[in-house]
């Protein structure tokens, strides 16, 4: 069975540093793309980056040049470190799973998520 | 950066009645290497995270109930529930993975009328 277990989230203030993780297990990790997806209290998704299953990664403008996503395959690990952050980065990131190995593919399995909250 | 619009907002209607939402593509998601609309459903339920529906527009995930099903192509899409039960009250999103830059639309309300 597929599980991905976010965490990292909290409180941290304008201009912070936070680095969420996201543990994998139940599927061959190396094999699929990974995304992070965030949801804003009382608001829709918003994707916020992907990476395929070498490696290579992708951003929405809203985050790019401040957001920085990794994976480690041999832990079976997604991160997300988020930088400069923003009031409006207040969210819950939520770890996803793609359902092929590029990033051009749908999401089969989402985490719980982890609650970022940025404010002073 | 490619812009999913849904319509409408919200949405109520009536227990086993048919309920439509609309999803349009600021741009063709239409896959030319495989003829296939890299378009996405996703029900979204209070305190849970989003559930996949349909993918490819048309192809309904495993263990999805035969009453959803997806239509369309290029950049109009629907999503349809051919008789609404009180389960299926959430928000629902169509996504976009045709751009390595992926969007989903703002969401539409599905109520009971």
């Amino acid at each position: 069975e597929v599980h991905l277990l976010e965490s990292g989230g909290g409180l941290v203030q304008p201009g912070g540093s936070l680095r969420l993780s996201c543990a994998a297990s139940g599927f061959s990790f190396h094999s699929y793309a990974m995304n992070w997806v965030r949801q804003a209290p009382g608001k829709g998704l918003e994707w916020v980056s992907g990476v395929n299953g070498g490696g290579t990664s992708y951003y929405a403008d809203s985050v790019k040049a401040r957001f920085t996503i990794s994976r480690d395959n041999s832990k079976k690990t997604l991160y997300l470190q988020m930088n400069s952050l923003r009031a409006e980065d207040t969210a819950v990131y939520y770890c996803a799973k793609g359902r092929g190995w590029l990033v051009e593919t749908s999401i089969d399995y989402w985490g719980q998520g982890t609650l970022v909250t940025v404010s002073s | 950066d490619i812009v999913m619009t849904q319509s409408p907002d919200s949405l109520a209607v009536s227990l086993g009645e048919r309920a439509t939402i609309n999803c349009k593509s600021s741009q063709s998601v239409l896959n030319s290497s495989n003829n296939k609309n890299n378009l996405a459903w996703y029900q979204e339920k209070p305190g849970q995270p989003p559930k996949l529906l349909i993918y490819w527009a048309s192809t309904r995930y495993s263990g999805v109930p035969d009453r959803f099903s997806g239509s369309g192509s290029g950049t109009d899409f629907t999503l349809t529930i051919s008789s609404l039960q009180a389960e299926d009250v959430a928000v629902y999103y169509c996504q976009q993975y045709y751009s390595t830059l992926s969007s989903f639309g703002q969401g539409t309300k599905l109520e009971i009328k």
